[in-house]
Parts: structure tokens; C-alpha cells; sequence
């Protein structure tokens, strides 16, 4: 079965400050890699997804993702945060054997400082 | 520009009570999913649906069951509610890939208390 770690439940960061968050996967086959951002008191969004092709990935709000399949690591990082990036930001896996369901890290929480 | 609806935001249940939770997308899409999110577990997939009245077993399915009689419309039943079942409960949708690669898109969340 697949599986997601996330390797921080928790980050505080300063405001303009860069941020990584850590994910990493088990899967032994080609799988489809995401990240999504919950603010608080809504749902999931997608920040971004890797599907093939170049290994940087961008997406919405500054947001970008490496996917290093010799690690099996999907790290996502911004170079500087602002206030309103404060949300929980979840890994997702799917693809090879799980087919089109999507499993899920344990999330991490940001919580940016003035 | 609601997409996926979750009728209730906010239930308090007692123990042992039936409770129905809604969801409904606007999307025509063909896949509808229920997790339940717990601090520390991130999302846990409880049944998935990929056509109407189909239904399969996520990964913890034990205390619920679903139904899908009409396209847009997913529901989640707790036939006996529990206190262990306390928790966010997320209802997402999607298109079918024949890859793999699905995009969800989420309901707000139904936060559920058991007393």
C-alpha cells in the first residue's frame, strides 16, 4: 500500500521568511504527487500537482515543489510568506497500484509571525 | 461558484443515533469520495464512488455506509453514531482519469460532534 509522511506537523516561520515542508512517499511504481492547502474553516484546494515531465513543479501563490524520485520525496517550498500563507498544507499520492485513489500525509501546519 | 456543497457545517449527535451527512457537486463529475480528517492523520479515505449506486470501501469504512442514487449526490450514514466517530468529515468530487491523476475538489467540511 502507499503511504505519505510528512515529516513536520508543525512550522512557524517569520513573514518574508522562506519555507520547506517535507513529504515523502512509498510507492515502488510511477505515481501522480500533490499538494493541497486548507485555510482555516474550509476545505482542501490544490497548490499544485506533479503528473510527469519537469521535476520543478509551480503553483498558485508563489508556492513551487520538487519531486526526486531517487529519494521519493516531494519537498514544497516559498521563498518568502506572507500572513495569509497561515493554513495546513497536506501531501497526496496516487497512482500504481492504489489506482485513482489518493492517499494523504498527516499535513503540516504553518503558522506564519508578523 | 459553489462546486461542492456539504449540507451541514456544524452537527452535534448523540450516541447511537442515525446521522446522514449530504454532499452535492455541480461539476457532472463521475467520482465522489468521503474522508474523515483527524488532527495527526491527515485524511483518511472512508468509500469512494465512481458511478451512480457503485460504491466501494476506502480505507476505513467500518460504522458507515453510502449511497449514490443520483449523479451529483454522495451521502455518508453513520447507522449508530459512536464518540470515535467525532471528527471533520470532507466529501470531495472528480472527473475520471484514466491515469490516475486525479484533481479533487472538496466540500467545506462537516464538523461532527458525538456526545
Amino acid at each position: 500500500a502507499q503511504s505519505v509522511t510528512q515529516l513536520d506537523s508543525q512550522v512557524p516561520v517569520f513573514e518574508e521568511a522562506p519555507v520547506e515542508l517535507r513529504c515523502n512517499y512509498s510507492s515502488s511504481v510511477s505515481v501522480y504527487l500533490f499538494w493541497y492547502v486548507q485555510y482555516p474553516n474550509q476545505g482542501l484546494q490544490l497548490l499544485l500537482k506533479y503528473l510527469s515531465g519537469s521535476t520543478l513543479v509551480k503553483g498558485i501563490n508563489g508556492f513551487e515543489a520538487e519531486f526526486n524520485k531517487s529519494q521519493t520525496s516531494f519537498h514544497l517550498r516559498k521563498p518568502s510568506v506572507h500572513i495569509s500563507d497561515t493554513a495546513e498544507y497536506f501531501c497526496a499520492v496516487s497512482g500504481g497500484a492504489a489506482g485513482n485513489k489518493l492517499t494523504f500525509g498527516g499535513g503540516t501546519r504553518v503558522l506564519v509571525k508578523p | 461558484d459553489v462546486k461542492v456543497t456539504q449540507s451541514s457545517r456544524y452537527l452535534v449527535k448523540r450516541t447511537g443515533e442515525k446521522v446522514f451527512l449530504e454532499c452535492v457537486q455541480d461539476m457532472d463529475h463521475e467520482n465522489m469520495f468521503w474522508y474523515r480528517q483527524d488532527p495527526g492523520l491527515g485524511l483518511r479515505l472512508i468509500y469512494f464512488s465512481y458511478d451512480v449506486k457503485m460504491k466501494e470501501k476506502g480505507d476505513i469504512p467500518e460504522g458507515y455506509s453510502v449511497s449514490r442514487e443520483k449523479k451529483e449526490r454522495f451521502s455518508l450514514i453513520l447507522e449508530s453514531a459512536s464518540t470515535n466517530q467525532t471528527s471533520m468529515y470532507l466529501c470531495a468530487s472528480s472527473s475520471t482519469s484514466r491515469s490516475g491523476a486525479n484533481v479533487l475538489t472538496f466540500g467545506a467540511g462537516s464538523r461532527l460532534t458525538v456526545l
